[in-house]
């Protein structure tokens, strides 16, 4: 049962152009969000969070927005630097399920020069 | 650099073997967690440590067990290992149990099992 999902394994954008990254997730029951970018070799790192008592989180070039009716939430890259070449993880937390974290499965962005 | 060291890095090791992979978490940091990443699938939580207690548990197979120690560093025992455990092995560390602290993880630690 995958209850969070990136539906898109890669995702290719131009350096400059704005990088949208999709989530979706079917438990009603999260109410914590957070995106992890990860390079070859290495852990993910922690990008962004959004609680689910808000619709948008900025940080820099990188902002989160969440739509709980659809029950879906994207990261916004403004503008794409080759340096966001990486696997980003969509990730999620429920109010019932203590402090694990229920990962997607990924999405490979790669910044074009 | 996140702050959270797991050693070793790599580990190969033979069907049947028992491996213990180690983590240090942040300074500071009472709360360890396990999750493991096999080939092709995001990362699936194990297990979470409090203040050296157990505090949730996730798909973690019985031939697995983990601590988290006095020092709060963290080990996780894999046993009776199979082809299928081969997979990365990362730990995360927050500050506690509250609710939205960041987990920042480890580097990760590499088990392939022929």
């Amino acid at each position: 049962d995958q209850q969070v999902k990136q539906n898109s394994p890669s995702l290719s954008v131009q350096e400059g152009r704005i990088s949208i990254l999709n989530c979706d997730y079917t438990n009603s029951m999260f109410d914590y969000f957070l995106w992890y970018k990860k390079y070859p070799a290495e852990g993910p790192t922690f990008l962004i969070s959004i609680s689910s008592i808000k619709d948008k989180n900025e940080d820099g070039r990188f902002t989160v927005f969440l739509n709980k009716s659809a029950k879906h939430l994207s990261l916004h890259i403004v503008p794409s630097q080759p340096g966001d070449s990486a696997v980003y993880f969509c990730a999620a937390r429920s109010i019932q399920g203590a402090q694990k974290l229920v990962f997607g499965q990924g999405t490979r962005l790669t910044i074009n020069p | 650099d996140s702050g959270v060291t797991q050693t070793p890095k790599h580990l190969i090791t033979a069907t049947g073997q028992r491996v213990t992979l180690r983590c240090s978490p942040r300074s500071g940091d009472l709360s360890v967690y396990w999750y493991q990443q096999s080939l092709d699938q995001g990362l699936q939580f194990l297990i979470q440590y409090y203040n050296g207690e157990e505090r949730a548990k996730g798909n973690i197979l019985e031939r697995f067990s983990a601590q988290q120690f006095p020092d709060l560093h963290s080990e996780l025992n894999l046993s009776s290992l199979e082809l299928g455990d081969s997979a990365l092995y990362f730990c995360a560390s927050s500050v506690g149990t509250g609710g939205g602290e960041t987990q920042y993880f480890g580097p990760g630690t590499r088990l392939l099992v022929l």
